[in-house]
This record gives C-alpha cells, structure tokens and sequence, in this order.
C-alpha cells in the first residue's frame, strides 16, 4: 500500500525549534516530489514548498521562503518540514502530500498538529 | 502568483439532488486542475485532476469540466457522504501551486 505516515501532535512554546517527519513507503520514495501543505484552523489549504527527494531539489512558495526548511534524507525514504523560531501564528495542521505522475498530489499523510502557546 | 476564487463559498443541497462547485483561475492554468475533498478532521483526497479525470476509486457521479480559468465540479446525486469542504488547485505553474479558499457543502 501506498503510505504518507507523518510523525504525532506537537506542543511548543514560542522561539522554540520544531521538524515534523512524513515517512513514505509502498513506492520508490526518491522517485516523486513531496510537497508540505498549511491549514490553520477552520481555514483552507496553503502549499508551502515541495522537495525532490532523489537530490533534494527544493522550492518553497514565497509566502514560506525563509520562514520554513524543507529536507529529505532518502535513506529512510522521510521528508521533514522545519522551523528554528516558531510563532503562535505557526499554530496549524500541516500535511505532506505527494506529487504524482499525475502532477497533483495523490496521496495524503494524516496531518500533525503543530500548536505553539505560551 | 495565479489566484483560484472558488465559489460559492456555502452551498446547501438536498440529497439526491446535484451539486455544482465553480472555480476560477485569475489566469490561465490549461487544463491543469485539480479538485480534493476534506472531510472534518481529515486528510483531503484527491477527486479529480487534468481538470476532468477521476482518481483511483472515486465513484462516477463526480466529474469535472473546464480549461482556461473556468472550472466546475459537479456531483451528480448527493448521497450523504459527500458533504465536506471541495478545493480546487491549479499546477499549472510549476513550483508555485496555489488552492481555491474551498466550498462548504452542506445538507439542505
């Protein structure tokens, strides 16, 4: 079965660093994008950037250029999603997704829950 | 960037009725289009993508039409699974994907 797994529910506090994991398996991992998507609550969807895992060839949408880091390490075929300093604003559910031969995203992980409170 | 204005924004339909879902794309996108449905407290799911063909498993009464910047989703005979959020996205401009805000489908 073709599988995003992403990693669980994060609590943070603000300025704190945060990398969230999606993990893919049933495919060739390094074959296909992998791209990261915001929602805020109650809101709708926000692509944020999406990596080549194969040589890890990156583009953010310039809404998240520097506010965000997206990596790969297809050893063990998971892409992450990174912050240094997160916000209150950063307080979301974020989604990895991959890229199909189709060129949408066809495959879904579950989401984590990114909260950032003080 | 390409700005996609879904509407409307709520839609109340009756099961058993049809639904039809608009899109529009600030510029052209070809036929480079996709529709997800969210349900609450779920991942999306892809529906539709090239505009008009249904992805692996999705049932015949959803289809899609457009090109250009003008976009419909239609669902034939709503059954009561199907009420959630429908967004549309363009890819048509590599890297910068961009999605419609959604339509809330709700039941009549």
């Amino acid at each position: 079965e073709v599988q995003l797994v992403q990693s669980g529910a994060e609590v943070k506090k603000p300025g704190e660093s945060l990398k969230i994991s999606c993990k893919g398996s049933g495919y060739s991992f390094t074959s296909y994008w992998i791209g990261w998507v915001r929602q805020m609550p109650g809101k709708g969807l926000e692509w944020m950037g999406i990596i080549y895992p194969g040589d890890s060839d990156t583009r953010y949408s310039p809404s998240f250029q520097g506010q965000v880091t997206i990596s790969a390490d297809k050893s063990i075929s998971t892409a992450y999603l990174q912050w240094s300093s997160l916000k209150a604003s950063d307080t979301a559910m974020y989604y990895c997704a991959r890229h199909g031969a189709i060129d949408a995203f066809d495959i879904w992980g579950q989401g984590t829950m990114v909260t950032v409170s003080s | 960037e390409i700005v996609m204005t879904q509407s409307p924004a709520t839609l109340s339909v009756s099961p058993g009725e049809r639904a039809t879902l608009s899109c529009r794309a600030s510029q052209s996108v070809s036929s480079n289009l996709a529709w997800y449905q969210q349900k609450p407290g779920q991942a999306p799911r892809l529906l539709i993508y090239g505009a008009s063909t249904r992805a692996t498993g999705i049932p015949a009464r959803f289809s899609g039409s457009g090109s250009g910047t003008e976009f419909t989703l239609t669902i034939s005979s709503l059954q009561s699974e199907d009420f959630a959020v429908y967004y549309c996205q363009q890819y048509n401009n590599w890297p910068l994907y961009t999605f419609g805000q959604g339509t809330k489908l709700e039941i009549k």
